[in-house]
C-alpha cells in the first residue's frame, strides 16, 4: 500500500542534542512537508520541498534543518539551535504541476518528540 | 501570503444535529485550493473534502459539504447528521502559490465535541 512513513513514533531527546526525524513516501509524490503541532494549536510549516534538491523555508525554520536527497525521503534534524522542540511533528506529501491546486496532503503518522 | 482564519476553538453539538465550522482566508493567489482534515486524538490528520477556487458548485463528500462563498473568503464545513465519532479536530487548509500547489496553510482548528 501506499503512504507516508515517520519514524519513530515517539522519540526523546537530551538537550543539546541534535535529533533526525524520518519521513519516507512511496506515492511518487514530488512535493514534501513538515508540519510542528504543540497542543490545542493548528499546523505550522518548518520547510518544504517541491522537487529533489530543493527545499524552501516555512513560517518557523529556525532550529530545523532538511535535506531532499531522494525524491522518497525527506528527513527534518531537529538542531540543539531550537530552543522549545518538544511537539508533534507531521510530515506529508503532495503531487505538484502548474495549476494543480486540487490535490489533498497524504500524512504520515507523526513523531512525537520530548526534550527530557 | 495566505492565511486561514477559524474563530471557534471549541463546539459542543448534541448527536445527530448537523454542525458547520467556520473557515475564512486570504490569498493574492489567483489560484488554490481549499480542504478540511480531520485529526482524531490518536494524531493522524484525516482528508475530508476538497474545494477549488474555479469550482462552480459546492463540494460534497457523503456527510460532508462545504459551503464555499468566494466573494466572503470563506469555505465552512457542514457535517450532517452528527455523529459521535465526528468528535476530532478539524482543520482548514488551502494550497496555492504562483504554480498552484506550492504551500499548504492551516488554520488553527476547531475542536468538535459530540454529545451523546
Amino acid at each position: 500500500d501506499g503512504g507516508i512513513t515517520q519514524s519513530p513514533k515517539y522519540l526523546f531527546r537530551k538537550e543539546g542534542q541534535n535529533v533526525t526525524l524520518s519521513c519516507e513516501q512511496n506515492l511518487n509524490h514530488d512535493a514534501m512537508y513538515w508540519y510542528r503541532q504543540d497542543p490545542g494549536q493548528g499546523l505550522r510549516l518548518i520547510y518544504y520541498s517541491q522537487i529533489v534538491n530543493d527545499f524552501q523555508k516555512g513560517d518557523i525554520a529556525e532550529g530545523y534543518s532538511v535535506s531532499r536527497e531522494k525524491k522518497e525521503s525527506f528527513p527534518l534534524t531537529v538542531t540543539s539551535a531550537q530552543k522549545n522542540p518538544t511537539a508533534f511533528y507531521l510530515c506529508a506529501s503532495t503531487t505538484r504541476g502548474l495549476g494543480r491546486v486540487n490535490t489533498e496532503a497524504f500524512f504520515g503518522q507523526g513523531t512525537r518528540l520530548t526534550v527530557v | 501570503a495566505q492565511k486561514i482564519t477559524q474563530t471557534q476553538p471549541g463546539m459542543f453539538v448534541q448527536e445527530k444535529e448537523a454542525v458547520t465550522l467556520d473557515c475564512t482566508y486570504d490569498t493574492s493567489d489567483p489560484s488554490y485550493g481549499l480542504f478540511w482534515y480531520k485529526q482524531p486524538s490518536s494524531g493522524e490528520m484525516i482528508f475530508l473534502i476538497y474545494q477549488g477556487s474555479y469550482d462552480q458548485q459546492n463540494a460534497t463528500e457523503g456527510r460532508y459539504s462545504l459551503n464555499f462563498q468566494k466573494a466572503r473568503k470563506s469555505a465552512n464545513l457542514v457535517i450532517s447528521a452528527s455523529q459521535l465519532g465526528d468528535s476530532a479536530m478539524y482543520f482548514c487548509a488551502m494550497s496555492g502559490g504562483p504554480f498552484g500547489n506550492e504551500k499548504l496553510t492551516f488554520g488553527t482548528g476547531t475542536r468538535l465535541t459530540i454529545i451523546p
